[in-house]
């Protein structure tokens, strides 16, 4: 099974500031890798798939990139909408499994 | 637009079977170009693929659940749904279904995401 992990699992920055979430996989994942954005009682949001394709409708100051075992979500400039949970997800293995991070929290500092 | 909805009973005794369908509308669940999927999240804690369904019927699940879990569709209702069996205190959590597209990447390949969720429902397991 592919494992995930994220760095860190939380983090405070203010507004404006620049933001990077690192999400790691056991093994290599080519470019298999999305990045959901979760705000409390609401379902997750599609915001990157293929590792750095941008989702129709997110704002360009989000950010993917990596390959093979390392991955990087950027928000150049955070915005109070912005404060959320940031999860990422593997589908190498698609259609036979899925597997998230446990979850990067963005709060206000 | 395409929206998905849970729907469901809330409670659910210990050792029974969980039961969750999900209906689709503002398009049609037999679309070529996309899964179907359950993902649940526990209290406080991050989020667990259950597992995928194509409208042929073609099932894939979570090792990790798969010998209690079976996901159907009924493409005459535009649904698919979940029942989960046996269940505890463990599988207490909001349940969502989602749409899982899958995407050409020029010079890249075929990925999948899942992109339209429903809003979740809640599901306790209590005696």
């Amino acid at each position: 099974d592919i494992q995930m992990t994220q760095s860190p699992s939380s983090l405070s920055a203010s507004v404006g500031d620049r933001v990077t979430i690192t999400c790691r996989a056991s093994q290599s994942i080519s470019s298999y890798l999305n990045w959901y954005q979760q705000k409390p009682g609401k379902a997750p949001k599609l915001l990157i798939y293929a590792a750095s394709s941008l989702q129709s409708g997110v704002p360009s100051r989000f950010s993917g990139s990596g390959s093979g075992t390392d991955f990087t979500l950027t928000i150049s400039s955070l915005q109070p909408e912005d404060f959320a949970t940031y999860y990422c997800q593997q589908s190498y293995s698609t259609p036979r499994g899925f597997t998230f991070g446990p979850g990067t929290k963005v709060d206000i500092k | 637009q395409l929206q998905l909805q849970e729907s469901g009973p809330g409670l659910v005794k210990p050792s029974e079977t969980l039961s969750l369908t999900c209906t689709v509308s503002g398009g049609s669940i037999s679309s070529s170009s996309y899964y179907w999927g359950w993902i649940r999240q526990p209290p406080g804690k991050g989020l667990e693929w259950i597992g995928s369904i194509y409208y042929s019927g073609s099932t894939y699940y979570n090792p990790s659940l798969k010998s209690r879990v079976t996901i159907s569709v009924d493409t005459s209702k535009n649904q698919f749904s979940l029942k989960l069996s046996s269940v505890t205190a463990a599988d207490t959590a909001v349940y969502y279904c989602a749409r899982l597209f899958i995407v050409v990447v020029p010079a890249r390949g075929s990925y999948n995401a899942f992109d339209i969720w429903g809003q979740g429902t809640m599901v306790t397991v209590s005696s």
